[in-house]
């Protein structure tokens, strides 16, 4: 079963705006990743959380975990057309390298 | 540092025959993982290796895929025979080991069995 959820599974907005895409998980974590892939393209790593960490900053992105709701959301602002993509939450299974996906979210920025 | 390489971009061929496709990881990094990505099930992880070893295959949907790492710079995922629902973008990603570390992703190769 998936690891992570997103929402919404689909978001369109204009450019301009800024786009929040939630991630809820199941078990405990050490941390969580956010994914962006392009249409017909592998995965790109975005950011990493860890599980102490409550909010992060990179770019236009801004990533938050609650641990106690075991919900993380991914927000971009100033969306831009070039941010059309999936993008996917990650966490690990474990202490292993495996990570699972989520389901991704497909967001739509609109010039 | 050219990345994760995958080969072929795509393959197209016909059931029952078998498939091999290849992947070289970023040098250095220790774990390779092939994941499948299909519309229906999402991105599936298959099996991944950690120093050449096959640490999980429980991803691995049946005896007619196999995996191998010859070499910490190679690794293929067989098919034989292939199926047309086994037609999906695989994925080959690498990371220099450890749980916390982030996965580099190839370009995928696009299977489609007629």
């Amino acid at each position: 079963s998936q690891q992570g959820e997103e929402d919404p599974q689909a978001l369109s907005i204009q450019e301009g705006e800024n786009a929040t895409m939630n991630c809820s998980y199941k078990t405990s974590i050490n941390n969580l990743q956010w994914y962006r892939q392009n249409s017909g393209r592998g995965l790109v790593h975005l950011i990493l959380i860890r599980s102490n960490e409550r909010e992060k900053h990179s770019g236009r992105l801004r990533v938050t975990l609650d641990t106690s709701k075991k919900s993380s959301s991914l927000l971009i602002t100033a969306s831009r057309a070039a941010d059309t993509a999936s993008y996917f939450c990650a966490t690990p299974r474990g202490n292993t390298d495996k990570l699972i996906f989520g389901t991704g979210t497909r967001l739509q920025v609109f010039p | 540092d050219a990345g994760v390489i995958q080969s072929p971009r795509h393959e197209v061929t016909e059931m029952g025959q078998e498939v091999t496709l290849r992947c070289k990881p970023i040098s250095g990094h220790n774990s390779l993982f092939w994941y499948r990505q299909t519309m229906m099930r999402g991105l599936e992880l298959l099996i991944y290796f950690n120093n050449n070893v096959p640490i999980d295959d429980s991803g691995m949907p049946e005896d007619r895929f196999s995996a191998k790492m010859p070499n910490a710079s190679f690794s293929t995922l067989k098919i034989q025979p292939s199926e047309p629902r086994d037609s999906a973008v695989y994925f080959c990603a690498s990371n220099p080991s450890g749980y916390t570390d982030t996965q580099y992703f190839g370009p995928g190769t696009r299977l489609t069995v007629l």
